[in-house]
């Protein structure tokens, strides 16, 4: 089946270092969305991606849809406290029919 | 804040307990999801709802049993549960089933004893 993979599993940063997190599917995506989920809450969306190569920002963050449609990254610059959370990302299977998720990335932000 | 409620926010309950979660959206959403959160796994879903049919059954033991009587509620009936399956329960609902963001509940903490 399907499988979505996140690295790091976990960052420690120091408060205006930048943070990335890489996720990458073992099949090619239609999409990719993006969720934070900040500690002791539940996952918020904050993106999607569809285009091969698309680029979108949000504020410090960046993200990136790779070429081939089956990888993905979330680049944040100068993290705050405020950034600290699991960031997720996700894709939906062949059909269609649900989200897969990656394992997450837990950023901790000392400042 | 999201438009999707869970309750209750917290539970506790014994293995021979028969207890169920709730979750309503308040968005018009035609799908509804329910997810299992533990602190060694990532999401995992168990189960979708597509305009109140099940389309998917994530191999879910049958001690959790889904009920969807309509496209705005999603229940999740809990009967002789092992200790193993405490987590954090969170329900999901998006526009329709296929790629749409999906909103979240803030979750029902389970710990089952």
């Amino acid at each position: 089946g399907q499988q979505v993979m996140q690295i790091p599993q976990y960052q420690h940063v120091q408060e205006g270092e930048d943070f990335t997190t890489y996720c990458n599917s073992s099949t090619t995506l239609s999409n990719i969305q993006w969720y934070k989920q900040r500690p002791g809450g539940h996952p918020v969306f904050l993106i999607q991606l569809v285009k091969s190569g698309e680029v979108k920002k949000q504020k410090r963050l960046t993200f990136q849809f790779g070429e081939a449609k089956k990888n993905s990254s979330l680049h944040i610059t100068a993290t705050q406290t405020t950034d600290v959370g699991t960031y997720f990302c996700a894709g939906p299977d062949n059909a269609g029919n649900m989200l897969t998720f990656g394992g997450g990335t837990r950023l901790m932000v000392k400042p | 804040e999201t438009g999707v409620t869970q309750t209750p926010r917290h539970l506790v309950m014994g293995m021979t307990n028969k207890k169920s979660l709730k979750c309503e959206q308040h968005l018009g959403h035609n799908a509804m999801y329910w997810y299992k959160q533990s602190a060694k796994k990532p999401l995992e879903l168990m189960f979708v709802y597509n305009f109140k049919e099940q389309t998917e059954n994530n191999s879910v033991p049958s001690r959790f049993s889904p009920e969807c009587p309509n496209s705005s509620h999603l229940f999740l009936h809990l009967h002789t549960l092992q200790p193993e399956d405490s987590a954090l329960y969170l329900c999901a609902s998006s526009r329709k089933r296929e790629y749409n963001e999906q909103f979240f509940g803030p979750g029902t903490r389970l710990t089952v004893l």
